[in-house]
């Protein structure tokens, strides 16, 4: 299917373990983005990249690492989870022209660490 | 200070009323650009509309309406007759200057439309 693929929907892990959010893009976009969304801050970026190779911190990147060996796949990974990075994570792409585009959004993973 | 207020939380309206979501912004920069995004209950988020600093035509989409006023920075968006299916998280976001580094999401206003 074309679009946006996060996986897994649903991740519950314990503190301390390293985890990886997957993330797959089909419309070859150059931008590709982590949010995660809170209650009560919205969404805040963890990281973006560029391009391949190209990535860059956001507002909140503290303790997530990533990765973008292909254009099409961006993951995020904890290096060691803490309660406080239980959290909904949204992967985006968006495609620039010369300004700031629409983000197209996946489906979210639902990550609880206990 | 937060770059985009959406000081309603939740709201909750009958069918059919009209209901209008309000978004502050704050920037110092003179070109940037004005989201509004829509969480449905499956999670996934949907542009519904962009805006660049320079266009103050309001615009209309159906039964959606977006208010963009520079003099008090806002950028609201009416929902007119409204419908069950409107019933969603709402969010207006901004991005300064073609740099994603500075997109900003409000903290969303959860919005019933109860039949």
């Amino acid at each position: 299917d074309a679009g946006i693929t996060q996986s897994p929907r649903y991740k519950i892990t314990e503190t301390g373990r390293q985890v990886t959010l997957m993330c797959h893009q089909t419309w070859s976009h150059s931008y590709m983005f982590w949010y995660r969304q809170d209650l009560g801050h919205g969404l805040r970026l963890i990281y973006y990249s560029a391009a391949a190779d190209i990535t860059d911190k956001g507002e909140v990147p503290d303790g997530y690492v990533v990765s973008r060996s292909k254009t099409e796949n961006f993951p995020l990974t904890l290096e060691s989870a803490t309660r406080s990075q239980t959290s909904v994570y949204f992967c985006a792409s968006s495609e620039t022209t010369g300004g700031i585009e629409k983000l197209f959004f996946g489906s979210g993973t639902q990550l609880s660490v206990l | 200070a937060q770059k985009v207020t959406q000081a309603q939380t939740e709201i909750s309206v009958v069918e059919k009323e009209d209901v209008t979501l309000d978004c502050v912004y704050e920037t110092r920069d003179t070109t940037y650009y004005l989201f509004w995004y829509k969480q449905p209950p499956s999670g996934e988020l949907v542009f519904l509309i962009r805006r660049n600093s320079f266009d103050e035509q309001n615009e209309i989409s159906g039964r959606y309406s977006w208010n963009f006023q520079k003099s008090t920075s806002s950028f609201n968006f009416t929902i007119t007759a409204s419908q069950v299916v409107d019933s969603a998280v709402y969010f207006c976001a901004l991005s300064e200057d073609y740099n994603f580094n500075k997109f900003y999401f409000g903290s969303g206003t959860k919005l019933n439309v109860k039949p």
